[in-house]
């Protein structure tokens, strides 16, 4: 799987919005793009995922470059609960990949 | 729904003996589960791969005898931490996917954090 580039640490703002940046330049044309979060001594999360086009649910939104070197992650309005590590990953459409998981970046929302 | 659960939530045990930490999938058959270990201020690392009704897949560097998995149906995988020393202290994390049915996420269970002492 391609790699991936996150900053280590951000802070945000509680009720900003919080953009999590990701670069993936070596992302091949069947590998999609995925966001987890861990919260402490917790699993890591689902958050949202997408292959070109931009997506959004109820948690977050994805904005992918039409390049697809990279992405970013939406929280439009951060609580203090959005606190945790945030990982990016490129996974190939296949349900047998495993997931492998970069530094990724903490994120801080702060009152 | 694709709900991932893992049993026990902790778990302290003396060196030399086996812990058992069990991973099962709830609403949906997971044709292959994977495994991860996480130290303190560290990223998951992946372990094995497991697919139900075969032998798991090791990562390198990973010992298979160590660390027993069995993945005997399509709800359950479990792995054992044999003759664990502290150094196996950590938190070990199960996910779990499907082949049948449309290209999905994985789903992760909320961890086992082991404690040898």
């Amino acid at each position: 799987d391609a790699k991936t580039t996150q900053p280590t640490s951000m802070d945000c703002a509680e009720g900003r919005a919080a953009n999590l940046p990701c670069n993936h330049s070596t992302i091949s044309g069947n590998e999609y793009v995925y966001w987890y979060r861990q919260i402490h001594s917790q699993g890591p999360q689902y958050i949202i995922h997408g292959l070109k086009n931009n997506e959004t649910n109820e948690m977050a939104s994805l904005i992918i470059t039409e390049d697809r070197k990279s992405s970013t992650l939406i929280l439009p309005h951060a609580t203090l609960r959005d606190t945790a590590v945030y990982y990016c990953i490129v996974r190939v459409a296949d349900n047998n990949n495993d997931m492998r998981f970069g530094a990724g970046t903490r994120l801080t929302v702060k009152p | 729904g694709a709900v991932v659960s893992q049993h026990p939530s902790w778990v302290i045990c003396k060196s030399g003996t086996s812990v058992k930490i069990e991973c099962r999938s709830l609403d949906f058959q997971a044709t292959t589960m994977f495994w991860y270990r996480q130290f303190p201020k560290q990223s998951l690392m992946l372990m094995a791969t497991s697919n139900e009704g075969s032998k798991a897949t090791y990562e390198q560097g990973v010992e298979k005898d160590k660390f027993l998995i069995n993945h005997a149906s399509l709800t359950l995988s479990t792995l054992t931490v044999t003759s664990a020393h502290p150094e196996d202290s950590s938190f070990y994390i199960c996910s779990a996917t499907t082949t049948r049915g449309l290209f999905s996420p994985l789903h992760f269970g909320n961890g086992t954090r082991l404690t040898v002492t």
